[in-house]
């Protein structure tokens, strides 16, 4: 069975805090990690698409990074626009087109 | 630019009532995913259709009922409504991923409270 945990849960920075966001994950296969962004009562907004062990994607203060095992979302120097709920997904070989998700981890940039 | 529309935002439906959850794409996407949301449980699968006239079970696919009417729509019943069931539901689609997987689009979710 497909596994994905996050850390930690929740994330508390002062405006320009750079961190780390841990997205660990089990599966048979891998064939793709995504990262989502999810702001309060919105649906989750898509970030980036790792496929490979060694990728690396970014966008803005945002960068995301790939192992065997694991995934990072690096936040540097973040903004107080910056805080969300920040969502892993993986999608395996045998599971077609359907992601298992993590629980999230929730942001929060202090000015 | 839509992308992926939901109806209602919000209901509340006594226990034992049915309601549809109506979900429709705007992108020419041929998949399309219903997931609910509960705290500390993250985004789980509930149906999922992967092309126009297919639909399949999910995770949790207990207590739903789908349809996909069309490329455009897809649809989500809950035929006896249960407290259970309160929950925020996400309706995602995608194209059809092959080997070079293409992410989902979520739309914004329909609350729903059941009583």
């Amino acid at each position: 069975e497909d596994q994905v945990t996050q850390s930690p849960e929740a994330l508390r920075l002062q405006e320009g805090e750079s961190s780390s966001l841990n997205c660990s994950y089990t599966v048979s296969g891998l064939r793709g990690l995504f990262w989502y962004r999810q702001d309060p009562g919105k649906g989750p907004e898509f970030l980036f698409t790792l496929y490979s062990a060694g990728e690396e994607k970014e966008k803005e203060r945002l960068k995301a990074t790939l192992t065997k095992k694991e995934s990072f979302l690096h936040i540097t120097a973040p903004k107080p626009e910056d805080s969300a709920t920040y969502l892993c997904a993986v999608q395996a070989g045998a599971a077609g087109n359907k992601l298992t998700f993590g629980g999230g981890t929730r942001v929060l940039v202090k000015p | 630019n839509a992308g992926v529309t939901q109806t209602p935002k919000f209901q509340v439906l006594k226990t034992g009532q049915s309601m549809t959850l109506q979900c429709a794409q705007d992108m020419n996407h041929n998949s399309m995913y219903w997931y609910r949301q509960d705290p500390g449980m993250g985004l789980r699968l509930i149906y999922y259709s992967a092309s126009e006239g297919t639909t399949d079970k999910g995770e949790v696919p207990n207590g739903y009922n789908v349809s996909r009417l069309n490329k455009r729509e897809f649809s989500l019943r809950l035929e006896s409504a249960a407290p259970s069931q309160t929950s925020v539901y996400f309706c995602a689609s995608s194209e059809f991923g092959g080997l070079d997987n293409q992410p989902q689009h979520f739309g914004d979710g329909t609350r729903l409270s059941i009583l």
